[in-house]
């Protein structure tokens, strides 16, 4: 299968500090990228979609300007947590791939801590 | 437009067998099947398209009923490696994956 990494993987920050998450896809173009947050025992909730060449599509209540995204080429998207508070901390994943019955394949995901 | 897992939780020993049910209210094209370690992302099992096919991955196989609007997941002969939580995933009208809440499974020697 299609792999994907994330940088870092682990991430503990002071609160009010901004933490930038990169997302690969090391094998295969990804023109779409999706972010997902996962709050411990819960599940997968979709942030936003990441398009390369254009704007990020954001899900309801998720704020554009607190999650910045950035999918610059083919294989490369970051999620930027600009001025992080305690609430951010949590399980973020990306995933590449899922054009309908395509598959989509996560990444190892990256665990933000904000003191 | 969250699909629906059943059981929350099961517990087996080794050598046994279960089924995790994935119900959605929608019509469904497509269903993803994920198992997620603790720590870990989630790991692609396998994808069902309408139709009614089953697919198989190793002694997990899983079935798709469009009519009824839910998949089944059968883990056959349980191993340890098996531990984890099960996600399915269906598409929303956008074509995006919405996740069940999940469904923990531990495997007991």
């Amino acid at each position: 299968g299609a792999v994907v990494s994330q940088h870092p993987s682990r991430v503990i920050c002071k609160s009010g500090t901004s933490v930038k998450i990169e997302c690969r896809s090391l094998d295969f173009q990804a023109t779409t990228m999706f972010w997902y947050r996962q709050f411990p025992k819960q599940s997968l909730m979709l942030m936003a979609t990441s398009n390369e060449g254009s704007k990020a599509t954001y899900e309801q209540g998720v704020e554009k300007d607190k999650f910045l995204i950035n999918h610059a080429s083919l294989t490369l998207s970051t999620l930027t947590v600009t001025s992080a508070h305690p609430e951010d901390s949590s399980f973020y994943i990306c995933s590449a791939g899922g054009q309908r019955t395509d598959t989509q394949y996560f990444g190892p995901g990256t665990r933000l801590t904000v003191l | 437009q969250q699909p629906v897992q059943s059981p929350q939780a099961v517990i087996l020993r080794e050598g046994e067998d279960a089924v995790i049910n994935c119900s959605s209210s929608k019509a469904l094209y497509s269903v993803h099947w994920y198992r997620q370690k603790h720590g870990e992302a989630p790991v692609f099992l396998m994808i069902l398209l309408k139709g009614g096919e089953q697919k198989g991955h190793e002694k997990i196989s899983a079935s798709f009923n469009e009519k009824k609007q839910q998949s089944s997941l059968y883990l056959t002969a349980s191993q340890l490696s098996y531990s984890g939580t099960y996600f399915c995933g269906t598409e929303r009208d956008d074509y995006k994956l919405s996740f069940g809440a999940g469904t923990t499974v531990t495997v007991r020697a």
